[in-house]
């Protein structure tokens, strides 16, 4: 069964630091999405970034960016130079297969991140 | 334009009613999804509709949840003979297509006295 592993509950980082919030995947599909959300305290959902299993380069959305390793069956977050608006609840997600038969997110248990001045 | 909206935003109700929860999709989005989120399960994958049709009702934990989409576009959920443990933030999603990222709403957040 498809499954994704957060294991950091709570992360600090300084202001202006990059942290790395790691996510693992259990999946027997070639096929699959990689995503990251950030809920903040409000509780919506907020898009990050993507990453399709085929794609050969790592995803990079302004100061986010995906660290992937398909080998290791792993998508760590990467966040650059963090801002207090940074803290939050991080999730990661995957989706499995094309066939478009199912089309939903599973989720990691999610990391809190606290960014320090 | 606007993202997706939910309402309401709140709703408190006595166990054994009947709630409906409703879902306007980011307009053109044709992939309409509904997650639930509570402290102990987490996120969880409810329901997911192509256009009006469910390819996928695999996360309804039972049968006194259902949800239907007409129009291609506005979604209701509706939760019979609520129980304490149906309480939660009910989450709807939409995409423009299959394989394009999910856009949340802000969430109906359920409370079963």
């Amino acid at each position: 069964a498809q499954k994704i592993t957060q294991t950091q509950p709570g992360m600090f980082v300084q202001e202006k630091e990059a942290v790395t919030l790691d996510c693992t995947y259990d999946t027997s599909d070639q096929s699959y999405g990689l995503f990251w959300y950030k809920q903040p305290s409000s509780g919506e959902m907020i898009f990050l970034i993507y990453q399709g299993s085929y794609d050969e380069q790592n995803a990079t959305e302004g100061r986010y960016s995906l660290n992937f390793q398909k080998a290791r069956k792993s998508a760590n977050l990467v966040i650059s130079a963090s801002q207090l608006g940074d803290s939050a609840m991080y999730f990661c997600a995957m989706r499995e297969g094309l066939d478009g038969a199912t089309n939903k997110l599973i989720f990691g248990t999610g990391t809190l991140l606290a960014v320090q001045p | 334009g606007a993202g997706v909206s939910q309402s309401p935003s709140n709703k408190v109700t006595e166990k054994g009613k009947d709630v409906e929860l409703r879902c306007d999709p980011i307009s053109g989005h044709t992939a309409l999804y509904w997650y639930r989120q509570s402290l102990g399960q987490g996120l969880e994958f409810l329901i997911y509709f192509q256009g009006n049709s469910a390819p996928d009702k695999s996360g309804l934990p039972s049968d006194r949840f259902s949800a239907e989409r007409t129009g291609g576009s506005v979604s209701t959920l509706t939760i019979q003979r609520t129980q304490q443990e149906d309480s939660a933030v009910y989450l709807c999603a939409s995409s423009f297509a299959l394989h394009n990222e999910q856009f949340f709403g802000p969430g109906t957040r359920l409370t079963v006295l």
